[in-house]
């Protein structure tokens, strides 16, 4: 069974960084590329992040470039989410998400974890 | 920016037939992929490329997609149905994935 479980999430400072993490099992994790998609308060669905099976590839949504990164270490079958220089916008449900491909684009998601929430807030 | 546009609600009847659009330009030229999200949990694809049902989504869920407009189609509504649904694209212009801003599906 897929199982995406995050964690790293809390309430932190405007301006100050965090780190998010996803444990993957179930499924062969250095064969897939991975996603970060996050859902503010009362709003849509909002793609955050991708890396592709070996980090070769990497894409960013335009409102966290160059704040974010995204990174996997496959040895611990983990993906991870450093968030830097935080803002009220940034509060969110982060979900990881798994990709039927490699590739971090085209995407499609079959798998979801349950998210981990980030509220930013002084 | 690619676009994709969605009804913020529709309402159906129990039993009857509820079409969910997603506008964008040419979007008949893309792979839409839709996702069935309810509070407090993940959210599930229903419909991928267009029109396939993944494994355990039931055949009333159906999709299709044509010119600058893109439908999932929830036939005999069941009240388990109650959900906000996304549709999604890959933006190859930019590299970047893009959802529509959700569809709230109520059951009478």
């Amino acid at each position: 069974e897929v199982q995406l479980v995050e964690s790293g999430g809390g309430v932190v400072q405007p301006g100050r960084s965090l780190r998010l993490s996803c444990a993957a099992s179930g499924f062969n994790f250095d064969e897939y590329a991975m996603h970060w998609v996050r859902q503010a308060p009362g709003k849509g669905l909002e793609w955050v992040s991708g890396v592709s099976w070996n980090s070769g590839s990497i894409g960013y949504a335009d409102s966290v470039k160059g704040r974010f990164a995204i990174s996997r270490d496959n040895a611990k079958n983990s993906l991870y989410l450093q968030m830097n220089s935080l803002t009220a916008e940034d509060t969110a449900l982060y979900y990881c998400a798994k990709d039927i491909r490699r590739a971090s684009g085209p995407t499609l998601f079959d798998y979801w974890g349950q998210g981990t929430l980030i509220t930013v807030s002084s | 920016s690619y676009v994709l546009t969605q009804p913020p609600s529709v309402s159906v009847a129990p039993g009857k037939t509820a079409r969910i659009t997603c506008g964008g330009n040419n979007i008949g030229g893309k792979s839409v992929h839709w996702y069935q999200k309810k509070p407090g949990q993940a959210p599930v694809l229903v419909i991928s490329y267009n029109s396939d049902r993944p494994s355990g989504i039931p055949e009333r869920f159906s999709g299709t997609n044509s010119g600058t407009t893109a439908t999932l189609t929830i036939s005999r509504v069941e009240g388990g149905d109650e959900a906000d649904y996304y549709c999604q694209v890959w933006d190859s212009s930019s590299d970047h994935t893009v959802f529509g801003g959700g569809t709230k599906l109520t059951v009478l």
